[in-house]
């Protein structure tokens, strides 16, 4: 999708190694998000970022960390990967003008597997 | 606790019939409702939002209803089309809360049949 870039698209692991997930906008909006798409589970939360240099947890945090590089880019790493985390990683990008009514813009997903 | 149940899981449609998914919430912050249309291998991409103050959005052949009192939403798909198949989702915020992000449905695997 146009101002969002996810990479990589596809990753394969093994259980315990680690990776960083990249997204890299270029709409100069505030705000980026990390959310996981599990089959019948729809999207859930993992950790946001309101604004460059704050960072915070959403619904499912555990057995992640985030960076809030600047204000284009936002990283999910992975430190010792699980089998759970088997998942398609979509990235998100707001506005973060203070209407929280605006469209949140997606990446194409990362497809990471975890052996 | 699934704050927004969406239903049905799947649904198959014939090429010009109406394709009706449904959702409900359960956290009355919520106020800001937007539907979501993913494509595989894409992702989700807004189709159409609605707020509480009003009972209805139309834009093009799809439209919410929103009944505020029941705390539930629907999209209404119109003279469904082959190229409407894909997944939605609804979703919800509390648009006065912080910088957190949506609250969405499981997702409903839509198929229009020619």
């Amino acid at each position: 999708n146009a101002g969002v870039t996810q990479t990589p698209k596809f990753q394969v692991l093994k259980t315990g190694q680690s990776m960083t997930l990249q997204c890299a906008q270029d709409m100069n909006h505030n705000s980026m998000y990390w959310y996981r798409q599990d089959p019948g589970m729809g999207l859930r939360l993992i950790y946001y970022s309101a604004s460059e240099g704050t960072t915070d947890k959403g619904e499912v945090p555990n057995g992640y960390n985030v960076s809030r590089l600047n204000k284009r880019e936002f990283s999910l790493r992975l430190e010792s990967a699980a089998p759970s985390q088997t998942s398609v990683y979509f990235c998100a990008i707001e506005q973060g003008d203070g209407f929280r009514t605006r469209p949140q813009h997606f990446g194409d997903g990362t497809r990471l597997s975890i052996l | 606790q699934q704050q927004v149940k969406q239903s049905p899981q799947s649904l198959i449609v014939q090429k010009g019939g109406i394709s009706i998914i449904n959702c409900a919430y359960e956290n009355t912050a919520f106020d800001y409702f937007p539907w979501y249309q993913q494509f595989p291998g894409k992702g989700p991409a807004l189709l159409i939002a609605i707020r509480p103050d009003v009972s209805e959005k139309k834009e093009g052949r799809f439209t919410i209803s929103f009944n505020k009192s029941a705390k539930q939403f629907s999209l209404h798909i119109m003279d469904s089309q082959p190229g409407d198949s894909a997944t939605y989702f609804c979703a919800a915020r509390d648009s006065g809360g912080g910088a957190d992000g949506l609250t969405f449905g499981k997702g409903t695997h839509l198929i229009i049949q020619p």
